[in-house]
């Protein structure tokens, strides 16, 4: 069903930097911002970057995001424990003419 | 500080009807720069957006392709929120539904999520 297509998993120990794909299309990625989102057991998911490398107020700086053509990633430098979640890249699709997201991706802090 | 606040039953016999309500905390379902939207996540079907309904000079409302010829999403301006109506529902509909609202500059972005609803389709 998802448009976006991540790795399903990606780790590393504490301190390490790990970077996360999304792979798109003309439509989605390529036309337009791309969203991360992180999701935490049992919560909502989170705005973590949004207009492919902007942060929200209150997100640590060590997360940050980038674009180029159909791609995105997210990368998380200096990982902490409490980055143990899922995250998600987002994109408005403009042959769907709605939000798409991505696989999802579970980072593990070993 | 914007807060959405999700009410709705958490089961529904199939070929029955879903209903949800968000409510609106800290912004208003009439802002010309928010787009109020339902999103879902399964297991099966990961995060999937539904659809969303916002105002520009006239109400407009949006859905997926997949939920399209079922799904009606409506703000109610005089209780500052909107809801979710998803019909002829099967189990593949069992899912954790969510409100969220987007924002449309820069980009556009889901900036402030509900606590989430799990609805559970089953007789």
């Amino acid at each position: 069903q998802s448009v976006l297509t991540q790795p399903p998993s990606a780790s590393g120990t504490p301190g390490q930097r790990v970077t996360i794909s999304c792979s798109g299309s003309s439509s989605n990625i390529g036309s337009n911002t791309v969203n991360w989102y992180q999701q935490l057991p049992g919560t909502a998911p989170k705005l973590l970057i949004y207009s492919s490398n902007q942060r929200p107020s209150g997100v640590p700086d060590r997360f940050s995001g980038s674009k180029s053509g159909t791609s995105a990633s997210l990368a998380i430098s200096g990982l902490q424990s409490e980055d143990e979640a899922d995250y998600y890249c987002s994109a408005w699709d403009d042959s769907l003419n709605g939000y798409v997201f991505g696989t999802g991706t579970k980072v593990t802090v070993l | 500080q914007v807060q959405l606040q999700q009410s709705g039953p958490g089961l529904v016999k199939p070929s029955q009807t879903l209903s949800l309500t968000c409510a609106i905390s800290g912004d208003s379902v009439s802002s010309n720069s928010a787009a109020w939207s339902w999103i879902r996540q399964s297991p099966s079907r990961g995060l999937e957006w539904l659809g969303r309904t916002y105002f520009r000079s006239k109400w407009y409302s949006d859905s997926a392709v997949s939920a399209k010829g079922r799904i009606t999403i409506n703000p109610d301006t005089s209780k500052n929120q909107f809801s979710l109506q998803l019909e002829s529902v099967t189990p593949d509909d069992t899912a954790v539904y969510y409100c969220a609202r987007f924002l449309t500059q820069s980009g556009g972005r889901l900036d402030c999520w509900g606590q989430g609803t799990l609805v559970t389709v089953s007789s």
